[in-house]
């Protein structure tokens, strides 16, 4: 398997355009996380989805953060209207399952968000 | 989820074992432990894990103590590419990363 694949690497783009972020899970695996990493927050759980489901969104910042998983090899996190302090580093990571024995993740290499 | 206590940072000598300590006194019976590390610019990788008995991979072993209050991530021949910061975790269901040691291999 290729691992968690994360497209664009990186993307940048002017304060008030929309910003889709695309990323494909392992295959089989039934949890996808979007996480949001920067250097004053570290790294922040966004959302997760189980089978296809979103599942705990509490970690989405606002109103302009969406996030859909249309099946099980696919899902976008979307910004709209981006701001500069969306700047960051976001990354995709899949999981078999979510019990605290077999919580392994696999993480994307990221997506470099920058918003000017 | 219990959270955790890292150093800030470390440097290990090359081909010295490299110890790194977590500290989460509050861990209830069910968490196990994680640890993850994050090389400069990618996703953070998995490195082991356990809920009480000492654990060992290819890459690391993992020791946690009687009480659980607190574990060390041992690498034992680190080499450059052991550089990066190291997460521990509590995992419940969720992972909460916090800000991890830095861990410096030096040559």
């Amino acid at each position: 398997d290729a691992g968690v694949i994360q497209s664009p690497r990186h993307e940048v783009t002017e304060m008030g355009q929309e910003v889709t972020l695309r990323c494909k899970p392992i295959s089989g695996h039934d949890y996808l996380f979007w996480y949001r990493q920067t250097m004053m927050r570290g790294l922040e759980l966004l959302i997760y989805f189980n089978n296809n489901v979103p599942i705990d969104d509490s970690g989405m910042p606002e109103d302009r953060f969406s996030a859909k998983m249309p099946n099980a090899s696919f899902s976008t996190l979307k910004i709209q209207p981006s701001e500069p302090r969306d700047s960051a580093v976001y990354f995709c990571a899949s999981s078999l399952a979510l019990a605290p024995a077999y919580n392994e993740q696999f993480f994307g290499p990221g997506t470099r968000l920058t918003v000017l | 989820d219990a959270k955790t206590t890292q150093p800030p940072s470390m440097d290990c000598a090359e081909g010295r074992a490299a110890n790194l300590p977590c500290n989460h006194s509050t861990i209830s019976g069910n968490e196990y432990v994680y640890w993850y590390r994050q090389i400069h610019s990618q996703g953070p990788q998995y490195i082991i894990h356990g809920l009480k008995n000492n654990e060992t991979n290819e890459m690391a072993s993992l020791i946690i103590t009687e009480d659980r209050k607190s574990s060390t991530l041992i690498l034992p021949h680190a080499t450059l590419r052991d550089t990066a910061v190291y997460y521990c975790i509590v995992s419940g269901n969720q992972f909460y990363f916090g800000t991890g040691t830095s861990l410096t291999v030096i040559p």
